[in-house]
């Protein structure tokens, strides 16, 4: 079955490092996702990109994130500047369409990020 | 608006014995549902869905959750619980229309004893 793989599955950083984390979303798939999970706490959407370009993101990708798809295979989030807050999981996932109800979205297994 | 509780955060359970993992919803439209499943160092796993259809929605591994609009839940039930089941699980819930972004409960963590 087709997965998402993620690497590396742990980084540690030092805050005010940058850090990207990598994604290989299922090669047919056209909607790419981060999410993230502080311990303790939801799994919270930060945002989608479709098309070389983000289509939704929210509060939490602020101008210290952003993403992009540099080779058609691999889609990263890189965080420019890390805070201690921003420990955390990150979770990748892809979809073939639009919208889970009818294509659902197949999630990586994760990446924990450990800002020190 | 949306959001997702999960009414308890962990579970425990016997082997053998019925599992029940509560879900309640709040949603300005008609939301399609979600229970995903995580085990230890694997990603987040689909279970089931629901997606305005039958309202009883029977999942993978002998899962199934019951939609009840009246009561603005999703509940997941398993008959008999095994050791395998022992993982966290989250109920998802997605608005009707395109992009928008998965809301999830903050997850359960099912403990099955033997």
């Amino acid at each position: 079955e087709p997965e998402v793989t993620q690497t590396p599955s742990h980084q540690v950083t030092q805050m005010g490092q940058e850090v990207i984390l990598r994604c290989v979303p299922i090669s047919n798939h056209l909607y790419f996702y981060w999410y993230r999970q502080i311990l303790g706490q939801k799994v919270e959407f930060l945002v989608s990109f479709y098309n070389n370009e983000i289509s939704e993101k929210s509060e939490i990708f602020d101008d210290q994130f952003s993403v992009e798809r540099p080779d058609g295979s691999n889609f990263t989030l890189k965080i420019r500047s890390t805070k201690l807050e921003d420990s955390a999981m990150y979770f990748c996932a892809s979809s073939p369409g639009q919208g889970i109800k009818n294509y659902g979205y197949t999630f990586g297994s994760g990446t924990r990020l450990t800002v020190v | 608006a949306q959001s997702v509780t999960q009414l308890d955060s962990h579970v425990s359970v016997s082997e053998g014995t019925p599992v029940l993992l509560r879900c309640n919803y709040s949603s300005s439209y008609s939301p399609s549902l979600f229970w995903y499943v995580q085990h230890p160092n694997k990603g987040l796993q689909l279970l089931l869905k629901y997606t305005s259809a039958a309202t009883l929605v029977k999942g993978i591994n002998g899962f199934e959750a019951e939609f009840k609009k009246s009561e603005t839940s999703f509940h997941l039930t398993k008959p008999s619980a095994h050791m395998s089941d022992a993982a966290e699980y989250f109920c998802v819930v997605s608005p009707d229309t395109g992009r928008r972004a998965l809301t999830f409960g903050s997850g359960t963590r099912l403990q099955v004893q033997p």
